[in-house]
């Protein structure tokens, strides 16, 4: 399985983009690389999921260079409810579900 | 959106005895898993499940654990004798076939092991 690093915690104030960086040089090419958000006591929630370039939902987008080493979660004008830990997880059809989550970045957002 | 249902949201347990942890995944969903999280740590995974058999286990999935899928519907996570460093939260989650299909988590059970 295709180690994760991403920052631990990074600050933003409202209406601001957010962008968390993940890197996993180790990726193989079946893998995809899917975010998960987790607030307090409560089960991550998957918020997107890319495999190479761009992909957009009505909550963020996921930038993936052409080598897939690394991913770029951004959060268009966060508020403070965005305030939670943001996982990046790497996997495929083998190992789906089957890791234990990274240290994850948590997302601080001020007024 | 479906959901993943947990039960009981909070257990309360003496130190060696069996608790049963409670999950009610998305209908047409194959794959199960349980993962934990001790207070402050990591989101760790402890199984998957599919077609009625454990498909992977983590080294922290002993023999103190056992899943089970009793019904069509219920997929229960046991734990035979109860240690405090068992206290956790505990999450359920599930998905379709499809590997790239994203996972969806209940919202736990709060395991605390006295």
């Amino acid at each position: 399985l295709a180690k994760t690093t991403q920052p631990i915690s990074m600050d933003s104030y409202e209406g601001q983009e957010v962008n968390i960086t993940c890197s996993h040089n180790n990726i193989a090419t079946n893998d995809y690389i899917t975010w998960y958000q987790q607030f307090p006591s409560q089960g991550p929630r998957f918020i997107i999921q890319g495999y190479k370039t761009k992909v957009t939902n009505e909550v963020a987008s996921l930038f993936i260079p052409a080598d897939r080493k690394s991913s770029t979660l951004s959060l268009p004008r966060v508020s403070l409810s965005d305030t939670a830990v943001y996982y990046c997880l790497v996997g495929s059809n083998t190992n789906a579900g089957k890791s234990t989550f990274g240290d994850g970045t948590t997302l601080t957002v001020k007024p | 959106e479906p959901e993943v249902t947990q039960t009981p949201s909070h257990q309360v347990t003496q130190m060696g005895q069996e608790v049963i942890l409670r999950c009610v995944p998305i209908s047409n969903h194959l794959y199960f898993y349980w993962y934990r999280q001790i207070l402050g740590q990591k989101v760790e995974f402890l199984v998957s499940f599919y077609n009625n058999e454990i498909s992977e286990k983590s080294e922290i999935f002993d023999d103190q654990f056992s899943v089970e899928r009793p019904d069509g519907s219920n997929f229960t996570l046991k734990i035979r004798s109860t240690k405090l460093e068992d206290s956790a939260m505990y999450f359920c989650a599930s998905r379709n076939r499809d590997p790239s299909e994203k996972l969806f988590f209940g919202s736990g059970t709060q395991l605390s092991v006295l």
